[in-house]
């Protein structure tokens, strides 16, 4: 079974802080994916990755930025975390033909006071 | 423009049918998937359609694709507490490996 963790399940922070979260998979997956999920918004693409360090801004990459050194580990940044960035965070991983569905991992819910 | 359509609720009793409505835009889509969150987890793949199918079936679930209405539908029998989630509606463009997500439905199941 393909599978995807995220470094924590929930985290407080403080506005202005500096945040990381962290993705592995185990499946050797080319492309990975951080989303964000609010209430009545769905989720909304931040950033994808189709290889090791290489990324590509999604619908809402403003205030985040992320790395990929390693294939199986994609980190999303907060540069400086504000109230507005408080969410559910779910990264997934696909692999690379297009026949293969995006798994997701159990999701960081972040607060930001 | 890309966007994916579903009703953000739907409250069905315990042992009726639940159907879950989905339009999308992109007719070049060569996948369609639905997915299911339970609280507090991450999205889970339930099941999906190629494009090139009308319906598909798996033991309580059944999936119907009307390409040319561009309308998806989920039906769950025998609907149980345990069904109890939110369902995302979710196509594959076809150009690049995004996936375009629909907001989702909230599935509440009536004793």
């Amino acid at each position: 079974d393909v599978k995807v963790t995220q470094s924590s399940r929930y985290l407080v922070k403080r506005t202005g802080e500096k945040v990381f979260l962290e993705c592995v998979q185990d499946m050797d997956h080319e492309n990975m994916f951080w989303y964000r999920q609010d209430p009545g918004l769905g989720l909304r693409l931040i950033y994808f990755s189709y290889d090791v360090k290489m990324k590509e801004k999604g619908d809402i990459p403003e205030g985040y930025s992320v790395s990929r050194e390693k294939k199986e580990r994609f980190s999303l940044i907060l540069e400086s975390a504000s109230t507005n960035q408080t969410s559910m965070y779910l990264c997934a991983s696909k692999a690379g033909t297009s026949t293969d569905t995006q798994y997701f991992g159990p999701g960081t819910r972040l607060t930001v006071l | 423009g890309e966007d994916v359509e579903q009703s953000l609720f739907l409250s069905v009793r315990e042992g009726d049918s639940s159907v879950i409505n989905c339009t999308y835009t992109d007719s070049s889509s060569t996948y369609l998937y639905w997915y299911k969150q339970e609280p507090g987890a991450g999205l889970q793949l339930l099941t999906y359609i190629f494009s090139n199918m009308d319906m598909k079936q798996d033991q309580r679930l059944t999936v119907l694709l009307n390409k040319k209405d561009k309308h998806l539908s989920l039906r769950i029998a025998d609907t149980q507490t345990g069904d109890s989630a939110i369902y995302f509606c979710a196509e594959t463009p076809g150009r690049d490996d995004k996936i375009i997500f629909g907001k989702g439905t909230r599935l509440h199941i009536l004793p």
